[in-house]
């Protein structure tokens, strides 16, 4: 079974751009969330996705927005980049909310913004 | 709001020897779980162990156990007999379980194994 797929895998960009990054989850999977990691504040939550509907949210500004479609995979939206922006952002699945301790994550998009 | 602290930014130690890594964490929750997840220069968050909160005995899995003190509100990782492969970042994390997917992480250690 492929694990959570996250593309592209490197990624650069310069202020004031925006960028849409993609997430795969594990077959069967059907929650999606997003974690933001920089050097600075760490692992962040930023949204979880479960049946194409966001169920929570993290403290992030509007410019960052997700969205899931009907077979699960995920997308991630941030507008009007700001150097802040530069970091890791992961991607993890898990199987349903009976199961949700069972979090698998993706290797992670690496953003950077110029 | 939960909290997650790792007060060991880096460690290391010889490889076959015993470390411990510690967690301390601030909840009002009775019922949650708590986790260590291993991350490599690959950057892929790999679960090392996971804990329920209702559960007294701690969690074993091979080389890795940990001491859960839920009253302490403590949960510290041991690693037997480490490994060259062990070298990686380890992060502590909390979750409120049922329906709620978002994970607590702590800042993290950095651990080194010494051949």
């Amino acid at each position: 079974k492929a694990g959570v797929t996250q593309t592209p895998r490197y990624l650069i960009k310069t202020r004031g751009q925006q960028v849409t990054l993609s997430c795969s989850p594990i077959s069967g999977h059907r929650s999606v969330s997003w974690y933001q990691q920089t050097p600075g504040q760490g692992l962040q939550f930023l949204f979880e996705y479960f049946s194409e509907t966001q169920r929570n949210k993290g403290n992030f500004p509007g410019r960052f927005s997700g969205r899931q479609f009907s077979n699960s995979r995920s997308e991630m939206n941030v507008s009007t980049l700001e150097l802040g922006d530069s970091a890791l952002y992961l991607c993890a699945s898990s199987p349903d909310p009976e199961n949700n301790e069972k979090l698998f994550f993706g290797s992670g998009t690496q953003l950077s913004v110029l | 709001a939960q909290t997650v602290t790792q007060s060991q930014p880096e460690m290391s130690v010889q490889e076959a020897e015993t470390v411990t890594l510690s967690c301390t964490y601030d909840t009002s929750e009775n019922n949650y779980y708590l986790f260590w997840y291993k991350q490599p220069p690959s950057r892929q968050m790999i679960l090392v162990i996971r804990q329920e909160a209702y559960k007294q005995q701690n969690a074993t899995e091979n080389r890795f156990s940990v001491n859960f003190q839920k009253a302490a509100k403590s949960f510290s990782l041991k690693i037997s007999d480490s490994q060259l492969g062990d070298t990686a970042m380890y992060f502590c994390a909390f979750m409120i379980n049922f329906g709620n997917e978002k994970l607590t992480f702590g800042t993290g250690t950095r651990l080194t194994i010494i051949p």
